[in-house]
């Protein structure tokens, strides 16, 4: 069974400060990962995605994650927070290609940019 | 269309009433998913479509229920005898499903419709 874990629940930076949101799965076949950004009344954006290849993944709006297999890690990380950056982020994992017929999500940890 | 639309985007059912809601995919994507994203969750997997054919039922939480895609396109998730704990975003999602899952995979998400349960 897989399972995603995001700590954190809410996290809150400044304006210009890095964004750090954390996400550890278990899988027992190697994953496919993933970020979604959820703004209010939204549904569900992806901003990036690990398949295969290059474990240092970027995204949109200036995101990036990396996969990290010996910490089963997939943090997401951004170097200068913007207060269009507040929303609800969700990792996801999926064991298969089809992704959303397995995707498990984390519950989400919503960040907050302060002026 | 051009993204994935879901109807109505809210809906306040009496304990007991039965609701139905609409998701239209985006036009030619083969796989349409349901999840349920309760307040302050992240979004649980209910049922899965790959065209009119539902190949995954196993995250409806109870017989009340039903999903339906006859055409392969629209599709409609219905609870029957609302309770309370039904209260939730119902997300729909499609997907192009390319043969060989090479990646192009990516779930659309529409916007959600919050039910709410009195």
């Amino acid at each position: 069974a897989q399972s995603v874990t995001q700590l954190g629940s809410h996290v809150s930076v400044s304006e210009g400060a890095l964004v750090l949101l954390r996400c550890n799965y278990s899988s027992s076949v190697p994953p496919y990962l993933f970020w979604y950004v959820q703004y209010p009344n939204q549904g569900l954006q992806l901003l990036l995605k690990y398949t295969t290849g290059a474990t240092l993944v970027k995204g949109i709006n200036g995101f990036e994650a990396e996969f990290k297999k010996s910490e089963t890690s997939f943090h997401l990380t951004k170097p200068s927070a913007h207060m269009s950056d507040a929303a609800e982020y969700f990792c996801a994992v999926s064991s298969s290609p089809n992704y959303g017929q397995n995707f498990v999500f984390g519950p989400g940890t919503r960040l907050s940019v302060l002026p | 269309g051009a993204g994935v639309s879901q109807s109505p985007r809210y809906k306040v059912a009496k304990r007991g009433q039965d609701v139905a809601l609409r998701c239209d995919p985006i036009s030619g994507h083969v796989s349409l998913f349901w999840y349920q994203q309760a307040l302050g969750q992240g979004p649980e997997f209910l049922t899965y479509f790959q065209n009119e054919a539902q190949l995954d039922k196993s995250g409806l939480p109870s017989d009340r229920f039903f999903a339906e895609r006859p055409e392969g396109s629209v599709s409609t998730l219905k609870i029957q005898r609302t309770q309370q704990e039904d209260s939730a975003v119902y997300l729909c999602a499609s997907s192009l499903d390319l043969a060989g899952g090479s990646g192009a995979n990516v779930l659309t998400f529409g916007a959600g419709s919050r039910l709410t349960v009195l």
